[in-house]
């Protein structure tokens, strides 16, 4: 079965703090998905990656794919209110089952 | 606004009951897929329907069935209901098959059982 697991799984910071949050896997992913979920809203697709190491920048959002495409971390550098929110990893199999496979979610909050 | 629509919002009933959650996706997605959340278990993957056609089945109990419509639109059923189907349940749509590229949320019917 794979699994993915998102430590920490809750993470409180003052505004303006540095944070990284990992997804970790025992299993090979065809690319990997990071959404950010706030109360009462459904899951919002932040990035994909898909390539082994890559690395792709969203604003103060850093987010990268370990080389054998089994984790990922998500950075946040200088964190504000507006990012506080439950941030789930989610990866994708294209083989036979071509299921997505989600993490329990990071569940942050920054405060002002 | 993720373009995908969601009805109800919440839904509140009682143990053994049937109700229906309905689903509009965004214009030009083929695909629906349908998400059961808990504080407990997570986002659940339960069903998928690609232009009319079931394509993918997860955790999806028997008690819960769904289906898509000619015009793309969707519901799920959830019949016999017990208190542990308290959640959230969320549709998701995207262009293709594979889930491989963006996947729109709605903001989700919270259903209570009570």
């Amino acid at each position: 079965t794979q699994l993915l697991e998102q430590s920490p799984q809750f993470l409180s910071i003052q505004e303006g703090e540095n944070l990284t949050v990992y997804c970790n896997s025992s299993s090979v992913f065809s690319s990997l998905q990071w959404y950010r979920q706030e109360p009462g809203e459904g899951p919002v697709l932040l990035v994909t990656v898909v390539t082994g190491g890559e690395v792709k920048k969203l604003k103060r959002l850093t987010f990268q794919f370990g080389d054998a495409r089994k984790d990922s971390s998500l950075h946040i550098t200088a964190a504000q209110p507006g990012d506080t929110g439950l941030y789930l990893c989610a990866g994708f199999n294209a083989g036979n089952n071509r299921k997505l496979i989600w993490g329990l979610g990071t569940s942050l909050a920054v405060n002002p | 606004d993720s373009g995908v629509t969601q009805t109800p919002k919440h839904l509140i009933t009682a143990t053994g009951q049937r109700v229906t959650l309905r689903c509009s996706p965004r214009s030009g997605d083929l695909s629906v897929y349908w998400y059961q959340q808990s504080l407990d278990q997570g986002l659940q993957f339960l069903i998928q329907y690609y232009n009319g056609e079931e394509r993918a089945k997860g955790n999806i109990l028997e008690r819960f069935s769904a289906q898509q419509f000619p015009d793309l639109h969707s519901e799920l059923n959830l019949s016999s209901l017990e208190l542990g189907d308290s959640a959230l349940y969320f549709c998701a749509s995207s262009v293709g098959v594979q889930h491989l590229g963006e996947a729109f949320f709605g903001q989700g019917t919270r259903l209570t059982v009570v």
